[in-house]
């Protein structure tokens, strides 16, 4: 089944503890992409990855790393933690990135931020 | 910069009623247009899109249109169904930097259709 796996579901965490989001694609896309849902301000990308080792910033990369060393892995890293990265993350993926591909997107990754 | 704009919701229904969420868009050049769902404690899911304008996209009952003249995506479906009840999303693509892939969000609008 094509899908986009992300880890953990839900973490409570504290300011400072750094914590790693995992996210899988089994569908061979080239394109990966990171989002936080907010309440009011639907989904803002945070990275993006065109391909294997080419990753850049979206519009509120400030406290986050990604790194994409295989194709099919794009994990988030948050090295220090703070509240205001409290919320509801999406990892999604497609075919390259012209205009019209949709994005298929993880089941979400819910963090607390103490 | 390219944005999208969503009806405020909740949006509340009864059972086979007729469903419109409305959409605009402000954009350079010319964005493909998507409508995405998100049932809860679930992702978001493509419901349908458009690629230019005056294209009608359609799945499971819900249509949408690409008004360039109005710059409008609004969706409709003619009967709701109580598995309806989601929390639906217009987005476009964002062409005017460079063609990175990002989607452009609205904010969402909740629907809830009551038995």
């Amino acid at each position: 089944e094509a899908q986009v796996t992300q880890n953990p579901r839900y973490l409570i965490t504290v300011t400072g503890k750094k914590l790693t989001v995992t996210c899988s694609q089994n569908m061979n896309h080239e394109y990966m992409s990171w989002y936080r849902q907010d309440p009011g301000l639907g989904l803002r990308q945070i990275y993006y990855s065109m391909n294997v080792e080419v990753t850049d910033k979206g519009d509120v990369p400030e406290g986050y790393k990604v790194s994409r060393k295989e194709k099919r892995n794009f994990p988030l890293i948050l090295e220090s933690p703070s509240p205001n990265q409290t919320s509801l993350y999406f990892c999604a993926s497609s075919h390259g990135t012209v205009g019209d591909q949709p994005q298929h997107f993880g089941d979400g990754t819910r963090l607390s931020i103490l | 910069g390219n944005s999208v704009t969503q009806m405020e919701g909740p949006v509340t229904l009864s059972e086979e009623a007729f469903l419109t969420i409305n959409c605009t868009y402000t954009a350079t050049g010319y964005p493909s247009l998507f409508w995405y769902v998100q049932y809860p404690g679930e992702g978001l899911q493509l419901l349908l899109k458009a690629t230019k304008a005056d294209d009608k996209g359609s799945n499971k009952g819900f249509e949408a249109t690409y008004r360039k003249e109005t710059t409008s995506f609004h969706l409709e479906k003619g009967s709701v169904q109580v598995s309806d009840s989601a929390v639906y999303f217009c987005a476009l693509s964002d062409q005017g930097s460079g063609n990175t892939g990002k989607l452009i969000f609205g904010q969402g609008t909740t629907l809830q259709v009551k038995p």
